[in-house]
């Protein structure tokens, strides 16, 4: 079936721009989550959604940073204000519950570069 | 909260031989370690994965061990191919469908 998928793949900012980055999870898969990764870094947890309900949003690095997903499925995160230190591939992944509960898919990425 | 480190950043070995990567974790709550394998550009890929009822798991030719008294797990890779070499993070999360810890990753070459 299908995997997770984001939009757009890449996406140039001026500084003090707002962007807005789509996933869509594996169909049924209850939590759904954002990382960033830096630049020859491992993925950094942002925050992650159960359904509709935000259970974490601990990592997300400043009030620039929101996210939702008011349906229980598809997620967008928001940047507001972008600055340069906002540049990295930000990661959707998705898990279902059950046995396989644990495993989490991650989507391509967005490619984030704010000039 | 929970830190993982990872070792080596980099490794090289040559086509045939094993590798082996390092990481060890800080949370004694934490019982779900993966492993993921991120080629250049591309998503991370789940290739094998351990919990912390069990102190070994194989998958053809990949392993992983988990040492929960001294809080280490390691992955494993014999007669390794120039198609394994990648990026590999190993990862933690506490019981539930929590959020995963990262190592900072392994860039294995496998040299033919």
């Amino acid at each position: 079936g299908a995997g997770v998928s984001q939009s757009p793949r890449y996406k140039v900012a001026k500084r003090g721009q707002d962007v807005a980055l789509r996933c869509d999870p594996i169909s049924g898969h209850v939590s759904l989550f954002w990382y960033q990764q830096a630049l020859g870094q491992g993925p950094e947890f942002l925050t992650y959604f159960q359904n509709e309900a935000q259970l974490d949003k601990s990592g997300l690095p400043s009030d620039r940073f929101f996210a939702e997903r008011p349906e229980g499925s598809v997620s967008t995160l928001k940047i507001q204000r972008t600055q340069q230190e906002d540049s990295a591939v930000y990661l959707c992944a998705s898990s279902t519950v059950g046995r396989s509960s644990y495993e989490q898919y991650f989507g391509p990425g967005t490619r984030l570069t704010v000039t | 909260g929970e830190n993982v480190e990872q070792h080596p950043s980099t490794l090289s070995v040559q086509e045939g031989d094993s590798a082996v990567i390092k990481c060890t974790y800080s949370d004694s709550a934490s019982n779900y370690f993966p492993w993921y394998k991120q080629e250049l550009g591309k998503r991370p890929q789940l290739i094998i994965d351990i919990r912390s009822n069990v102190g070994e798991k194989k998958d053809q030719r990949i392993a992983v061990t988990l040492n929960k008294t001294a809080k280490h797990f390691s992955l494993h890779i014999t007669e390794t191919q120039p198609e394994d070499s990648a990026v590999y993070f190993c990862a933690a999360s506490t019981p539930g469908n929590t959020p995963l810890v990262f190592g900072k990753g392994t860039r294995l070459s496998v040299i033919a």
